[in-house]
């Protein structure tokens, strides 16, 4: 069946250096993907978006790579900072008429250390 | 502006009780979701609903669970019987439902615990 998986469960990084987060999908009908941010005790928060017809995206400190030949794709963040430590989920949709119907991976925790 | 919403925070059940929550959408957002969340897990559609179409329940995981969004807008997630299998947190989001983007609104959830 379909799924959305991410590699690693926990990433730990340093303040101040990259952290990279993958996510890999099954479902090659996907065709828009969407990054979230988790904080503790609270709802997913939309980081960065990408369509299937791109393979990289840029917003403020943070890129998205799609991989659509292998089915993965990834989350870059620079210079990691210490209110990054959340939950990061990706999810994916399959076209307008099952837009409401996003399949989330089971999420990377990732802390920052000082 | 304000956010989504949910009531309660929290909810603390017995076994066998009904429990309805709520959620209210950003003004404006015609699409809204219900989503189950168990511990350390990824997110779990349950809902969704866009306009004046008939919902998706696809996600519901039993006939015990039911959801309703009256005028378009506040949306009521109704779980009869509760099992103690259903204690989670369940999260609602909203969004524009237009082909430009999917983002979806999320809010701070209900944390539903059935002893």
């Amino acid at each position: 069946g379909e799924s959305v998986g991410l590699h690693l469960p926990t990433l730990s990084v340093q303040e101040g250096d990259n952290s990279i987060i993958n996510c890999a999908y099954s479902n090659s009908a996907s065709d828009y993907f969407i990054w979230y941010k988790q904080e503790s005790g609270k709802g997913p928060q939309f980081i960065i978006d990408i369509r299937s017809n791109m393979d990289k995206r840029q917003g403020q400190r943070v890129t998205v790579l799609l991989n659509k030949t292998v089915k993965h794709l990834s989350l870059q963040i620079a210079a990691t900072q210490p209110g990054d430590s959340a939950v990061y989920f990706c999810a994916e949709n399959r076209g307008l008429d099952n837009a409401g119907k996003s399949t989330f991976g089971d999420g990377t925790t990732l802390t920052v250390k000082p | 502006g304000a956010g989504v919403s949910q009531s309660p925070s929290n909810k603390v059940t017995e076994k066998g009780k009904d429990v309805e929550l709520r959620c209210d959408p950003i003004s404006g957002h015609t699409a809204l979701y219900w989503y189950r969340q168990s511990l350390g897990q990824g997110l779990e559609f349950l809902i969704y609903f866009q306009g004046n179409s008939a919902p998706d329940k696809s996600g519901l995981p039993s006939d015990r669970f039911s959801a309703e969004r009256t005028g378009g807008s506040v949306s009521t997630l109704t779980i009869q019987r509760t099992q103690q299998e259903d204690s989670a947190v369940y999260l609602c989001a909203s969004s524009l439902g237009t082909t430009y983007s999917y983002e979806q609104y999320f809010g701070p959830g209900t944390r539903l615990t059935v002893t």
